[in-house]
């Protein structure tokens, strides 16, 4: 079993609907990253969250230490939000970065 | 422009051979993180860097090595190159040790052939 595991995998939806990826990690941590990978390659982080929530225009990521959980919302999605979404994790015990296979996401116009 | 540069941002080259990754970090980061990331493995974190001393190991091969300078820049070097080594690398730095956003570079993707 991954220690960063994302879902769904790849979700494709219409323009203008509220979206969701979830990321679940089984390691203590010290911060969780969301990241956002465009078709040509370049990879952007868009969060660091180390407790509560975040928003940053349309998007917004949660984290629930406890439950080890942590989510990355789009509201009003647009094609340009087509990209793959990666979450990642710092390690509380040294300072190795764990990844997840991220989420492609296709919206639709 | 992120800030982060990495060059050379195309390499092709052929097995056995040897090959020198560059990164130079946005102005004021002290941390270089370096990341692997191939088709069938994602993103692989492989060695992080922070003012000139190696800070943390991932799943960086032997025949792999890095290092950070004074100016802090950074370099990646791959020897003994096997077709499995082709890949897009990143390069990453941060402010901080920990708990920091990354800001990336644009990567170079090495074709082993």
């Amino acid at each position: 079993k991954n220690e960063v595991e994302q879902s769904p995998q790849n979700l494709t939806a219409q323009e203008g609907e509220f979206i969701t990826i979830n990321c679940s990690y089984s390691v203590g941590i010290s911060a969780l990253h969301w990241l956002q990978q465009h078709p040509g390659g370049g990879i952007v982080s868009l969060f660091m969250l180390s407790s509560g929530k975040k928003k940053h225009g349309r998007l917004i990521a949660t984290i629930n230490i406890q439950e080890k959980h942590s989510s990355l919302h789009i509201t009003a999605s647009h094609p340009r939000d087509s990209a793959v979404y990666i979450c990642a994790v710092e390690g509380d015990r040294d300072d190795k970065i764990i990844f997840g296979k991220g989420t492609r996401l296709h919206i639709l116009p | 422009d992120s800030g982060v540069t990495q060059t050379p941002k195309h390499l092709i080259t052929a097995t056995g051979q040897r090959v020198t990754l560059r990164c130079s970090p946005r102005s004021g980061d002290l941390s270089v993180y370096w990341y692997q990331q191939s088709l069938d493995q994602g993103l692989q974190f492989l060695i992080q860097y922070y003012n000139g001393e190696e800070r943390a190991k991932g799943n960086i091969l032997e025949r792999f090595s890095a290092q950070q300078f004074p100016d802090l820049h950074s370099e990646l070097n791959l020897s003994s190159l096997e077709l499995g080594d082709s890949a897009l690398y990143f390069c990453a730095s941060t402010p901080r040790v920990r708990r920091s956003g990354y800001t990336f570079g644009s990567g170079t993707r090495l074709t082993v052939v």
